[in-house]
């Protein structure tokens, strides 16, 4: 149990669905982030909310949109993907501003674009 | 934010003690390193953070030199089940820090 709870683990969708990845956190923390991780790349840093407010967007797609609607939640809509977009999604969260928070991680949404 | 090195790859021992380098030569005064490991399909998870001189818990052992400019992450009496990916971070404890992850280095522990 890691403190951070992502739903769903695998998702397959094609490329015309609508779906949402769904990250929780129970650790009282008040910034939220999402990476992702493709097959032998580092992890990339997508979002950034802190008092859900988005601090950072990192030059991401607009089929990706997230959404934080309070301090322990974190969605991810997606639309229109491409094959190129499946992926390890991972969310994670942090105390932001104090000096010894290290970032708290989900074990992902395993998602597939078909 | 700090640009870190790292071996991209690392094997040893089951019993052994493994050390990790990491080389972060323009490491900022109020930059923090920060270690996390991450197993296959899972996300990566905190082992230890310093700011300088040695930091120790259960896990692992963290030494920096007090130029800062490097750190090395030491594993005691590795088992087959510390097989995984360490990454090394340096940056401040900020959102604005944009936290990035680079490509870390894969340790096989061999029985």
């Amino acid at each position: 149990e890691t403190g951070v709870t992502q739903t769903p683990r695998h998702l397959v969708m094609g490329m015309t669905n609508k779906k949402s990845l769904k990250c929780e956190q129970h650790l009282g923390h008040n910034a939220m982030y999402w990476y992702k991780q493709s097959a032998k790349k580092p992890l990339e840093l997508m979002f950034v909310y802190s008092l859900e407010e988005r601090v950072e967007n990192n030059s991401v797609p607009s089929r990706f949109s997230p959404e934080c609607p309070n301090s322990s939640h974190l969605f991810l809509h997606l639309h229109t993907l491409q094959p190129e977009d499946s992926a390890l999604y991972l969310c994670a969260s942090s105390q932001d501003g104090q000096n010894n928070s290290p970032l708290h991680f989900g074990n992902g949404t395993r998602l597939t674009v078909t | 934010l700090a640009k870190t090195t790292q071996p991209i790859s690392m094997d040893s021992y089951e019993g052994q003690e493994v050390n990790i380098t990491c080389s972060h030569n323009n490491i900022a005064t109020n930059d923090y390193i920060t270690w996390y490991q991450q197993f296959p399909s899972q996300g990566p998870r905190f082992i230890i953070q310093g700011y300088k001189t040695k930091v120790t818990n259960e896990v692992a052992s963290l030494f920096i030199p007090a130029d800062r400019k490097s750190s090395t992450l030491s594993l005691p009496r590795v088992s087959l089940s510390d097989t995984a990916v360490y990454y090394c971070l340096v940056g401040p404890p900020r959102v604005e820090s944009k936290i990035i992850f680079g490509k870390g280095t894969r340790l096989h522990i061999l029985p």
